[in-house]
């Protein structure tokens, strides 16, 4: 157990619709990162929260949204989902703004299929 | 923008045998760099990093050399096992540039054959 936390592990839904996928960071850490890994586009940065405020945005689709609530759990809102968003969703966490001396601890994630 | 390159792969390879995945990096900062393996149907695990020109990251007998003027930091291991067998991805975070965020090569698998 690495200490961040994904829910649900699996979830299979249909074109068109909404889902929500739900991260708790390790216990102290402030930063959450996601990040979507895909077999063509490999591990590609999603967003980045730090204490509850957006830091930094990577190749996040308008369709796609998150947020880190006070508690700092995170969660990644996805809509209007197409065939392509099928994917394995990772969630990161680590103690600061940047990762140079702390790492990144990932969770086991999601795996999402649209079908 | 800073990227990652990684060797392809599959790499296989029997127990015992000397292990190098090639990793070369852009980027414009002075970046930390990483090595994170997945194994099938987990997430990543931090397996080693280094933070500076020439530092040596190791960890469960893989080593790793931060290479300024080559701009690379290969993954090697003497003598693999059947259990090193997993998906290793070679990063790098710039915390002057981006946020701080790892960014990711490709991926490289191995394979280890008994």
């Amino acid at each position: 157990d690495s200490g961040v936390t994904q829910t649900p592990k699996h979830l299979i839904t249909a074109t068109g619709q909404r889902v929500t996928l739900r991260c708790s960071p390790r216990s102290g850490d402030l930063s959450v990162y996601w990040y979507q890994q895909s077999l063509d586009q490999g591990l590609q940065f999603l967003i980045q929260y730090y204490n509850g405020e957006e830091r930094a945005k990577g190749n996040i689709l308008e369709r796609f949204s998150a947020q880190q609530f006070p508690d700092l759990h995170s969660e990644l809102n996805l809509s209007s989902l197409e065939l392509g968003d099928s994917a394995l969703y990772f969630c990161a966490s680590n103690r600061g703004i940047g990762g140079t001396n702390y790492g990144y601890t990932f969770g086991s994630g999601t795996r999402l299929t649209v079908v | 923008g800073n990227s990652v390159t990684q060797m392809e792969g599959p790499v296989t390879l029997s127990e015992e045998a000397f292990l190098t995945i090639n990793c070369t990096y852009t980027a414009t900062g002075y970046p930390s760099l990483f090595w994170y393996v997945q194994y099938p149907g987990e997430g990543l695990q931090l397996l080693l990093k280094a933070t500076k020109a020439d530092d040596k990251g190791s960890n469960k007998g893989f080593e790793a050399t931060y290479r300024k003027e080559t701009t690379s930091f290969h993954l090697e291991k003497g003598s693999v096992q059947v259990s090193d067998s997993a998906v290793y991805f070679c990063a790098l975070s710039d915390p002057y540039n981006q946020g701080g965020k790892l960014i990711f090569g490709q991926g490289t698998e191995l394979s280890v054959k008994p």
